[in-house]
């Protein structure tokens, strides 16, 4: 149990142009999912906190509108990265929360952006 | 500000021998910590995790210790097998608040067969 799966598993496109990655928890409901990145060999860096919805909370430092996140249901959260540059190629990961009282998360298998 | 900090970027150890992995946080309002392996372009997959109301977990092979006072935990392998060998992420959470994970900056364990 407890699976969660990420689409596409890379994608590489045109500079300027805008990038949806799916995350889906296929056998639970998840309340929160989170958005993390990691650049080459450095440690995974959470973006934002998605909660079913509501407006999803930003770690300092992430452009929200740059990086557009959508959780319109208790088993789907979409991250839009919007007209992508080539700094923004990365490794995206999300995760999925259990419900109170457990909350342990689960992760996805990650989305390779590469923009050229 | 790095929270949570590995100090070891990477580690060899022998086929059968014992790996520790360390980890260290700064913020005494997180409560509960896990260790996550991961390969190359593939998410983590979690390992062990414990509440910060104990100072020892085990599972199998891996058994994880939590030193609160020095706010340090560490992660033991044994045997450590050929396996093994991939990146090491401890995370840590403050259970009171929104229960973000915030993760180590990794260490790399390579096991030799």
């Amino acid at each position: 149990g407890a699976v969660v799966s990420q689409h596409p598993s890379r994608v590489i496109c045109k500079s300027g142009t805008s990038v949806k990655i799916e995350c889906r928890s296929l056998d639970f409901q998840a309340t929160t999912m989170f958005w993390y990145r990691q650049f080459p060999k450095q440690s995974l860096m959470l973006m934002a906190t998605s909660n079913e919805g509501s407006k999803a909370t930003y770690e300092q430092g992430v452009e929200k509108d740059k990086f557009l996140i959508n959780h319109a249901s208790l088993t789907l959260s979409t991250l839009t990265v919007t007209s992508a540059h080539p700094e923004d190629s990365s490794f995206y990961i999300c995760s999925a929360s259990l419900p109170a009282p457990y909350n342990e998360q689960f992760f996805g298998p990650g989305t390779r952006l590469t923009v050229l | 500000d790095q929270q949570v900090k590995q100090n070891s970027p990477s580690l060899s150890v022998q086929e059968g021998r014992i790996s520790i992995l360390n980890c260290d946080y700064t913020n005494s309002m997180f409560d509960y910590f896990l260790w996550y392996k991961k390969y190359p372009a593939e998410g983590p997959t979690f390992l062990i995790s414990i509440s910060s109301i104990k100072d020892k977990n085990e599972d199998g092979r891996f058994t994880v210790f939590l030193n609160k006072s020095a706010k340090h935990l560490s992660l033991h392998i044994v045997p450590s097998q050929p396996g093994d060998s991939a990146v090491y992420f401890c995370a840590a959470s403050d259970t009171s608040g929104t229960y973000k994970y915030i993760f180590g900056t990794g260490t790399r364990l390579k096991v030799l067969a």
